[in-house]
């Protein structure tokens, strides 16, 4: 079964660091994998998305995120964090090939001090 | 502009009563999903269905129940049987593979 894992719960950065959100998979083949935002008492957004071809993927809002096979990994990054970046973050794995029914993360917590 | 409606945003529930979670998208997408969202538990499954009249269990879909009539249209029923109910319930709809477009939610509360 496939499985995701976001080791972090809660990351603090003050405003115009950058930032990296782990997220690590478990599954023997290339998964699609995602990243969604969500504001308190909101849905989620989708950031961005990666199928194949090329392992580094541009979103939205200035986020990007690198899939590295070696390491079954899909980190989200972004050079420098806005105060309404501050959200919940979740990376989420579909190895369904066509069910499309994905598993989601626990989401991390990203908190932003001016 | 195409999206999901979730209504209401607020539902309180009394004890053994059902309630029934409406969810509508304009975005003709085939599939539509329904998550259970607990604080620091991530989304988990309830229901989802791919095409018209017909739906599958998710991981937790035991004390609710859902109908897809109409493609626009995804109702979720918390029955008495779900005993723990409180929680923020999740719309979304996929076009195929190309993720999840989602509902802004309902924060259920038993009273």
């Amino acid at each position: 079964a496939q499985s995701v894992t976001q080791p972090d719960i809660h990351i603090t950065v003050s405003e115009g660091a950058s930032l990296e959100l782990r997220c690590n998979y478990s599954y023997g083949a290339t998964p699609y994998l995602f990243w969604y935002v969500q504001s308190p008492g909101q849905g989620l957004q989708l950031l961005l998305k990666y199928f194949s071809g090329d392992t580094l993927v541009q979103g939205i809002k200035g986020f990007e995120a690198e899939f590295k096979r070696s390491q079954s990994s899909f980190n989200l990054r972004k050079p420098s964090v806005h105060w309404s970046d501050a959200a919940e973050y979740f990376c989420a794995v579909d190895t369904s090939g066509g069910s499309y029914i994905p598993t989601f993360g626990r989401g991390t917590s990203l908190i932003v001090h001016p | 502009d195409g999206g999901i409606t979730q209504s209401p945003k607020y539902l309180f529930r009394k004890e053994g009563q059902n309630v029934t979670l409406s969810c509508e998208q304009n975005l003709n997408h085939d599939a539509m999903y329904w998550y259970r969202q607990d604080p620091g538990q991530g989304l988990r499954l309830i229901y989802y269905s791919q095409i018209v009249n017909d739906f599958q269990k998710g991981d937790i879909a035991e004390g609710y129940s859902v109908s897809r009539e109409k493609k626009e249209s995804f109702p979720l029923t918390v029955t008495s049987a779900q005993k723990n109910p409180t929680a923020f319930y999740l719309c979304a709809s996929s076009p195929a593979n190309y993720g999840y477009t989602f509902g802004s939610g309902t924060r259920l509360t038993v009273v």
